[in-house]
């Protein structure tokens, strides 16, 4: 089974300030990495995934994350926030691709400071 | 193209009563799955339907039941309800051929056991 550990429930960070949330899992075979964005009343939308290939990733709206095999970490970067940034953030693994059965973590609450 | 609608999106039941749980897939996709995301947590995978036949289930207790019907639509129904199944329930759906790893979730139907 895998698991998936986010250590920060909140990081609080002001705004245009950079911003790391972290994330670290376990799993005994190789996995799929996914982090999703939850912005206040509403679903879960992807934010960023690595399936193979380059280890660095990055999202449209200027968020990167790096998948580490060896340190089992999926960390998620953003060189500067803003007000929209804030949300709850979900760091998810998935071991059986194509027909994703997610296990997530438990979420880092992204507050931005003007 | 539609994305995923959930109903209803608050309902309130009391312990013991049965409860189900609506939702329309986003156009095109075949694959259904269901979350339960409790207040402060991250979500858990409770169950995945694919064409129609259960394809993969976490570890929730058989009160949990579900189906997927020829339009992909689903229904999640919860039997002898207790304080603890209090909770957002999420639906997500997927199109399991194009491999690209992501789900689309709804905005969840926030369940309240009294």
């Amino acid at each position: 089974a895998q698991s998936v550990t986010q250590l920060d429930s909140q990081v609080p960070v002001f705004e245009e300030a950079p911003v790391e949330l972290r994330c670290n899992y376990s799993s005994s075979v190789s996995v799929y990495l996914f982090w999703y964005v939850q912005y206040p009343n509403q679903g879960l939308q992807l934010l960023l995934k690595y399936l193979s290939g380059s280890t660095l990733v990055e999202s449209i709206n200027g968020f990167e994350a790096e998948f580490n095999k060896s340190q089992t970490s999926f960390h998620l970067r953003k060189p500067s926030v803003h007000i929209s940034d804030t949300a709850e953030y979900f760091c998810a693994v998935s071991t059986n691709f194509g027909n994703e059965k997610l296990t997530f973590g438990t979420g880092t609450r992204l507050t931005i400071i003007p | 193209e539609t994305g995923v609608t959930q109903s209803p999106t608050h309902l309130i039941k009391t312990r013991g009563q049965q409860v189900t749980l609506r939702c329309s897939s986003q156009s095109g996709h075949n694959t259904v799955s269901w979350y339960q995301q409790a207040l402060g947590q991250g979500p858990q995978f409770i169950f995945q339907y694919y064409r129609e036949e259960e394809n993969g289930r976490g570890n929730f207790p058989p009160r949990f039941s579900g189906l997927q019907f020829p339009n992909y639509s689903s229904e999640l129904n919860v039997n002898a309800l207790e304080l603890d199944d209090s909770a957002l329930y999420l639906c997500a759906s997927s199109l399991t051929s194009t491999n690209t790893g992501e789900l689309f979730f709804g905005e969840g139907s926030r369940l309240t056991v009294l």
